[in-house]
């Protein structure tokens, strides 16, 4: 069965520090693979996916990610973290084909940014 | 282009009274999915539509919660009757597409408290 594992509940950065977060996925073969990010009293908001070919993915507000098959992760980048980053961060596994279509989310992490 | 819209955006009530959230998907969007987001956890699937058809209600506590989507446009969720432990924010996403790799678009969801 599909699972996702984001290890970290809470990180804290500084505004311009680099940020990481991590994710980690469990599922027969290689899944879609999606980082969303949620504000308070908002939605979800798609930062980026990957489906295939070039394993480095950019996305929305500077953000990337980087598959690794070999560590069936998926971790959220981002160079520089600006004060309106702070939120909370949700990876999701979704499966391919066989009419399996549910997306599978991770916990989530909560990002705070120190001025 | 409207994104998805929800109402209301906080309930009260209390265990074993009834409640009912409403979702108006994207235009267009044959797809609506309805999650539950218990706090400190990842969005988890309640049920999803193709058009008027449920496609997926295998997390849907069906002692208790009902979904509808008339005319394959707009959805209701019901709980009939409350507990506590259905406190929760209640998340409606919509897609062009049932498979995974369709983006969900987010709506900003329904906080419901459960006394």
């Amino acid at each position: 069965a599909q699972s996702v594992t984001q290890p970290d509940i809470h990180i804290t950065v500084s505004e311009g520090a680099s940020l990481e977060l991590r994710c980690n996925y469990s599922y027969g073969a290689t899944p879609y693979l999606f980082w969303y990010v949620q504000s308070p009293g908002q939605g979800l908001q798609l930062l980026l996916k990957y489906f295939s070919g070039d394993t480095l993915v950019q996305g929305i507000k500077g953000f990337e990610a980087e598959f690794k098959r070999s560590q069936s992760s998926f971790n959220l980048r981002k160079p520089s973290v600006h004060w309106s980053d702070a939120a909370e961060y949700f990876c999701a596994v979704g499966a391919r084909g066989g009419g399996y279509n549910k997306l599978i989310f991770g916990a989530g992490t909560r990002l705070a940014v120190h001025p | 282009e409207a994104g998805v819209a929800q109402s209301p955006r906080y309930k009260i009530i209390e265990k074993r009274q009834s409640v009912a959230f409403w979702c108006n998907p994207i235009s267009g969007h044959a797809t609506l999915y309805w999650y539950q987001q218990i706090l400190g956890q990842g969005p988890k699937l309640l049920i999803q539509f193709q058009n008027n058809g449920v496609v997926d209600d295998s997390q849907l506590p069906k002692d208790r919660f009902s979904a509808e989507r008339l005319k394959g446009v707009d959805s209701t969720l019901k709980i009939q009757p409350a507990k506590l432990e259905d406190s929760a924010v209640y998340l409606c996403a919509s897609s062009s597409g049932q498979g995974s790799y369709n983006e969900q678009f987010f709506g900003p969801g329904t906080r419901l408290t459960v006394l």
